[in-house]
């Protein structure tokens, strides 16, 4: 079964910082990995898929790296803003759907 | 650890038939589910939001006639294709937020896959 890790489990900084979230999955048989953010009371929205042969993708200040065979993926948010604040959730993607715990991103004005 | 569980894992009708998906949160109980769906390499997309007692919240561009839901306790949530074409086929999946000190945690079914031949 695949398990999915994601550190750290809350973080909280400055606005304007850059910040990374690590996501790990001990199962490399996906056909892709997305990230999601969530916000109190509310569904998920998608932020990113990387298809199992791409290595990264980007989304204005959201970029997104795979490293399929070591089971690593990173979600890089440039320039943070207080709007940003959120759980984010990775999610990679085999024949069934595994999600990690989440980071819950608080970013201070 | 509280699970969400889903019926059936996979599915395979006929085009114009009704297929019914259930999601169940098995040692919690939840007053809100959330149904998704993921057409193939495309994101998982929120379609709705199941409320225990009351009507669904459907997101823009999801038909509420063609996807019926019915959160009849607070531990199932049903969500109905009617009429289904292949462009329903899919995989569908469902999630339901637990409250704790912490806040809310949301645990998510294994999905559905739907296939409308």
């Amino acid at each position: 079964k695949q398990e999915v890790t994601q550190i750290p489990a809350a973080l909280s900084v400055p606005e304007g910082e850059n910040l990374v979230l690590n996501c790990s999955f001990t199962d490399s048989a996906i056909y892709n990995l997305q990230w999601f953010r969530q916000d109190p009371g509310k569904g998920l929205t998608s932020l990113l898929l990387i298809q199992s042969s791409q290595r990264e993708q980007t989304s204005g200040r959201l970029n997104a790296s795979l490293d399929k065979s070591s089971g690593r993926s990173t979600l890089y948010i440039a320039a943070s803003q207080p709007g940003d604040s959120a759980t984010y959730l990775c999610a990679p993607t085999g024949n069934q759907f595994y999600f990690g715990t989440g980071t819950s991103l608080t970013v201070i004005p | 650890g509280a699970v969400v569980s889903q019926h059936p894992s996979w599915v395979i009708c006929k085009s114009g038939t009704s297929v019914k998906i259930e999601c169940r949160s098995l040692d919690f109980q939840a007053t809100t589910m959330f149904w998704y769906r993921q057409f193939p390499k495309q994101s998982l997309m929120l379609m709705a939001t199941s409320n225990e007692g009351s009507k669904a919240t459907y997101e823009q561009g999801v038909e509420k006639d063609k996807f019926l839901i019915n959160h009849a306790s607070l531990t199932l949530s049903t969500l109905t294709v009617t009429s289904a074409h292949p462009e329903d086929s899919s995989f569908y999946i469902c999630s339901a937020p637990r409250t704790g000190g912490a806040g809310d945690t949301q645990y998510f079914g294994p999905g559905t896959r739907l296939t409308v031949l």
